[in-house]
This record gives C-alpha cells, structure tokens and sequence, in this order.
C-alpha cells in the first residue's frame, strides 16, 4: 500500500457542528502532517506528528483539534468552525522527515 | 525563514518542452522539491533533488539546480495536455517543514 487516503472527500457542516477528518498511511512513516490549502494559494502547514506525538502546532485555532491514535492514523476533529475556515484539508506522510508524500485532500465547506 | 518565488503562469504547446523555474532563499535547504496539483486533487510528489546535486533526471523530466544564483528550474519534455496543472517549487526550510512557492499554473495547448 503506497499512499495516503483521506475521508470523507467532500464535508459540509453547520458553525455548531463537531466532526471529524480521517486520514491513513500503511507505508510505515512516521511522520504526518495536516494542511489547509485555500483557492489559488499553497498549502499551509498546521500539525506535524512525529513517531505519534504532536511535534509541531502552528497556532492554529483550539477549534481545530488533531489526534494521533496509531502510527498510521491520523485525525482531525473539527468544533464551531468559521465560513473563513472552507477549505482543502491535506493529509501528508513522510518516511524522513523531509519528502512528503499527500493524500486526496478533505473539501470542507462551513455554512 | 525559506522564502521560495516562482511564476504564475506558463502557456507551451502540447509537444513542446516546459520549463517551471524557482528561486529559494535559505541556501541550507537540505532538499528542493517538485509537486503538481491538479484541479481538485492532492499534492504528487514529482521529484526532489538533493541540496549536494545539480541536475535530476527522471523519464521527461529534469530538475536543474544552480546553487550559486539559489536557481531550480523543472524541465518537463514532450509535454502533454495531461501535464497541465499547478506546479509546486518548494524547499525544506527545516527539518519536517516544507515552504511551498506560490505555484505555476501550466496551460499545455494542444
């Protein structure tokens, strides 16, 4: 298995809902990344987790909450979200540390 | 911190050869990187080169690296209207961070 997969595809919730981005690696990497990638721009590092410990948090918002159950799963819960905050949500991985490999991506859309 | 620059846009026939160029900052960037993203879909990594070479190449494409002018250019050969896309230059501005430039969009016209 050599790739990242990323559920559900498409999201659309309301600013009050919870719910959550799954993400998956079976490639053995050990490191994973979430981004957020508006229109036209490139993506924005949020978390990195390292050998399942959250080793990177770029300030992003406590509304966006990630998680690192196992070595090859990765989630982010997501809590009274923004409009501002409709967007691609990306899933990496990477075996070194540097070269990083990405999922599908998460289109969410908050009303 | 890395800062990475490339060009908006690039128009080639189908056939002909594109060339994606990319200049970077931090001369310490261990690794420089390719990604392509087409419309909806994830980031794929093309190809890297490591900071210590100066050319790439794999199958159609070619990755020059001049470390003196901080210059990374992408040659992609016989390119097909498959190739169109957003192209990615980036840079590892540390260890586990990679700075994204702003992307180029390719238009192959065939």
């Amino acid at each position: 298995d050599t790739e990242v997969t990323q559920t559900p595809k498409h999201l659309v919730m309301g600013m009050t809902n919870k719910k959550s981005l799954k993400c998956e690696q079976h490639m053995g990497h050990r490191a994973m990344y979430w981004y957020k990638q508006k229109a036209k721009k490139p993506p924005e590092l949020m978390f990195v987790y390292s050998y399942e410990k959250l080793s990177i948090n770029e300030s992003v918002p406590s509304r966006f909450s990630p998680e690192c159950p196992n070595s090859s799963l990765l989630n982010l819960h997501l809590h009274a979200l923004q409009p501002e905050d409709s967007a691609l949500y990306l899933c990496a991985s990477s075996p070194t540390g540097y070269e990083q490999y990405f999922g599908p991506g998460t289109r969410l859309t908050v009303t | 911190g890395e800062d990475v620059e490339q060009s908006l846009f690039l128009s080639v026939r189908e056939g002909d050869s594109s060339v994606i160029n990319c200049t970077y900052t931090d001369s310490s960037s261990t690794y420089l990187y390719w990604y392509k993203q087409e419309p909806g879909a994830g980031l794929q990594l093309l190809t890297y080169i490591f900071s210590n070479m100066d050319m790439k190449q794999d199958q159609r494409l070619t990755v020059l690296l001049n470390k003196k002018d901080k210059h990374l250019s992408l040659r992609i050969a016989d390119t097909q209207t498959g190739d169109s896309a957003i192209y990615f230059c980036a840079g590892s501005g540390g260890y586990q961070k990679v700075t994204f430039g702003i992307g180029t969009k390719l238009q192959v016209i065939p």
